[in-house]
């Protein structure tokens, strides 16, 4: 899976709990991306970040939050805002190169985040 | 807002047939299309990818054929797999790089053994 890390695998979450994903990379990318993806729905973008301490939202950003405090770090956390979260997480992470081959985004095995 | 429409939503295709997934996209600031395979409970990892200057790509059963003007790139699989049996995604990078990357919504692709 491209040196990304996801923990954990499962996660289940009791409505009104935060929860905290967590994504490593070792590929020295400066760049680190969360999705969601629900079925027939493709990847929908959370938020991102191109350096430590900034990040940007994404599409669906309501009912979560990032942090980047590391350049290999990037968590996300589904907070009790979030109505839906049921879903699959997928972090990545990519170069910030001015060739495009080299800004290819590489990503993690995923979270499958589930609420009870 | 951009969008990259790919079809068919799902494929299901003989053993040692031909997998063909299409994605259109709206606009000409891309200049990266690359394909993502992605296997149940895993995440996507890049399968082959194009660049606009050129109209073919192939590496082993794979092919990416690009048609510039009408906006079209599609993968071809060729003697389709048991082991192909995935989803697939069609991207579009963005040329402006602070614009974010165009995802097709995917092909569940099941090949009968």
């Amino acid at each position: 899976d491209g040196g990304i890390t996801q923990s954990p695998k499962y996660l289940f979450r009791k409505e009104g709990q935060n929860v905290t994903l967590s994504c490593e990379q070792n590929l020295n990318h400066d760049a680190m991306y969360w999705y969601r993806q629900d079925p027939g729905q493709g990847l929908r973008l959370i938020y991102y970040s191109q350096i430590v301490n900034d990040f940007q939202k994404g599409d669906i950003a309501e009912g979560y939050s990032v942090s980047r405090e590391k350049k290999e770090s990037f968590p996300l956390t589904v907070t009790s805002a979030q109505k839906n979260p049921t879903a699959f997480y997928l972090c990545a992470s990519s170069s910030l190169g001015t060739t495009r081959s080299y800004n290819e985004q590489f990503f993690g095995p995923g979270t499958r985040l589930t609420v009870l | 807002q951009q969008q990259v429409k790919q079809s068919p939503q799902s494929l299901i295709v003989q053993k040692g047939g031909i997998s063909i997934i299409n994605c259109a996209y709206e606009n000409t600031a891309f200049d990266y299309f690359p394909w993502y395979q992605q296997f149940p409970g895993k995440g996507p990892a890049l399968l082959i990818a194009i660049r606009p200057d050129v109209s073919e790509k192939k590496e082993g059963r794979f092919t990416i054929s690009f048609n510039k003007s009408a906006k079209q790139f599609s993968l071809h699989i060729m003697d389709s797999q048991p082991g192909d049996s995935a989803t697939y995604f069609c991207a579009a990078y963005p040329m402006n790089r602070d614009d974010k990357i165009i995802f097709g919504k995917g092909t569940r692709l099941h090949i009968l053994p």
